[in-house]
């Protein structure tokens, strides 16, 4: 089993649409969980980060967070084709220890918004 | 303020060949990183650094690879000899000390080895 799971896609939504992704995670004691957006060719760019149960909204992205059910999610309203990417779901253990700041990538959901 | 920097950005070696990337974090960033994703496959952690220490080096595939960073600046990561399976993009990423609130990448050298 991957630590970090997602759809690889491709997820393909008509512009002004809602896209959702979906993220699980096996490690238990995950503190922090990040959405990157990775155009081609260029570095992962964070557009999220979530570490509380619950909604954390910005701007047209809103992250869900599950720690019970070790899911992470990501809305896009008003979906854009300067959306479409790969969207990348990491998760980083808490304070203490030498693993801390350490990221555990999925291998991304590729977002394809069409006009 | 600059981002983090990496070059080459691109680079072709022979099998066997030695190749070295570099990477220039955020001024000030304690904490710098280096990450690799091959074909088909996730990012993965390689290693942490903490100024000039390495903090974990748990995602370093073999001894093949040396990395260093001098002085608490910038960082290397050296492959020696290169294989064919070490191909792939190597991220480079910083964050200040402190609570995680997401790292900083750099735009990746892509090395490819044939």
């Amino acid at each position: 089993q991957k630590e970090v799971e997602q759809n690889s896609g491709p997820l393909s939504v008509p512009e002004g649409a809602i896209a959702s992704l979906n993220c699980t995670y096996s490690d238990r004691v995950s503190q922090s969980f990040f959405w990157y957006r990775q155009y081609s060719g260029k570095s992962p760019e964070l557009i999220m980060s979530i570490y509380s149960n619950g909604d954390k909204e910005d701007g047209r992205f809103t992250a869900q967070l599950n720690k019970a059910s070790q899911y992470v999610s990501l809305l896009i309203r008003d979906s854009q084709p300067s959306d479409s990417a790969t969207y990348l779901c990491a998760t980083s253990l808490g304070l203490g220890g030498t693993s801390y700041g350490k990221l555990t990538f999925g291998q991304g959901t590729i977002l394809t918004v069409h006009p | 303020e600059a981002g983090v920097t990496q070059f080459p950005s691109h680079s072709v070696i022979e099998k066997g060949q030695t190749v070295t990337l570099r990477c220039d974090p955020i001024s000030g960033h304690d904490n710098l990183y280096w990450y690799r994703r091959v074909m088909g496959k996730e990012i993965k952690f390689l290693l942490h650094f903490v100024k000039e220490s390495k903090q974990d080096e748990s995602g370093m595939p073999n001894n093949r690879f040396l990395a260093e960073r001098t002085g608490g600046t910038y960082s290397t990561l050296k492959v020696q000899p290169a294989e064919l399976e070490d191909s792939g993009v190597y991220f480079c990423a910083s964050r200040p000390g402190g609570r995680i609130y997401g790292y900083t990448f750099g735009s990746g050298t892509r090395l490819t080895v044939v």
